[in-house]
């Protein structure tokens, strides 16, 4: 059962526009939240997180949102640069678990010149 | 500058054996992760540590082992290789629970 989804695939943006990747948790335990960027060939960077406390983090062109309601969040990237091409990893953790991260499968962006 | 690296970045190894992925980081960070990535499942969580002596299974432990006798290294041991565990594997540390994980380059293994 997973318990970080990440529903698209794949996304397709034109450059200088917004992309926007989801999230979606099944664990309302989940008290902080990770995105990651990975290249081909190379490991996973750190890439924007958010706590529980919060709802909007910014990192000048990444924003995160977080709709613990819903149990949702976006990671939103504007504007979009070519360089942005990668896949996106969305995690959560449980900070009383001392850091176990879990991993959404990942959105692989496309960002066109 | 502190890092953490794998070795081998590629490993071909045949079904039955015993291999061992070599994870080193000089962060002195307390908590260190194997990952695998695999098409489809995204990274997936196979053991972790929390400090010296300290092991515990994630989601998908079976087959593998890891060791913490120091807070530098944490391998990750296959007792049996099975050609299901051809996948790619990631190293990863951190420092608290509320500090990002830093991850290594990876590891390509592959069972013949």
């Amino acid at each position: 059962d997973q318990q970080v989804k990440q529903n698209s695939p794949s996304l397709s943006v034109q450059e200088g526009r917004i992309s926007i990747l989801n999230c979606d948790y099944t664990n309302s335990m989940f008290d902080y939240f990770l995105w990651y960027k990975k290249y081909p060939a190379e490991g996973p960077t750190f890439l924007i997180s958010i706590s529980s406390i919060k709802d909007k983090n910014e990192d000048g062109r990444f924003t995160v949102f977080l709709n613990k309601s819903a149990k949702h969040l976006s990671l939103h990237i504007v504007p979009s640069q070519p360089g942005d091409s990668a896949v996106y990893f969305c995690a959560a953790s449980v900070t009383g678990s001392q850091g176990n991260l879990i991993f959404g499968k990942g959105t692989k962006l496309s960002v066109k010149p | 500058d502190a890092e953490i690296t794998q070795s081998p970045r590629h490993k071909i190894t045949e079904t039955g054996r015993q291999v061992t992925l070599a994870c080193h980081q000089t962060w002195n960070h307390n908590n260190m992760f194997w990952y695998r990535q695999d098409l489809g499942h995204g990274l997936r969580l196979i053991h972790y540590s929390y400090g010296v002596q300290d092991t515990n299974k994630g989601e998908v432990s079976d087959g593998y082992s890891v060791s913490r006798s120091n807070t530098e290294d944490l391998p990750l041991t296959l007792e049996s290789a099975a050609s299901s565990q051809t996948s790619v594997y990631f190293c990863a540390s951190s420092e608290s629970v509320t500090t990002e994980a830093f991850f290594g380059q990876g590891t390509r293994l592959t069972v013949v």
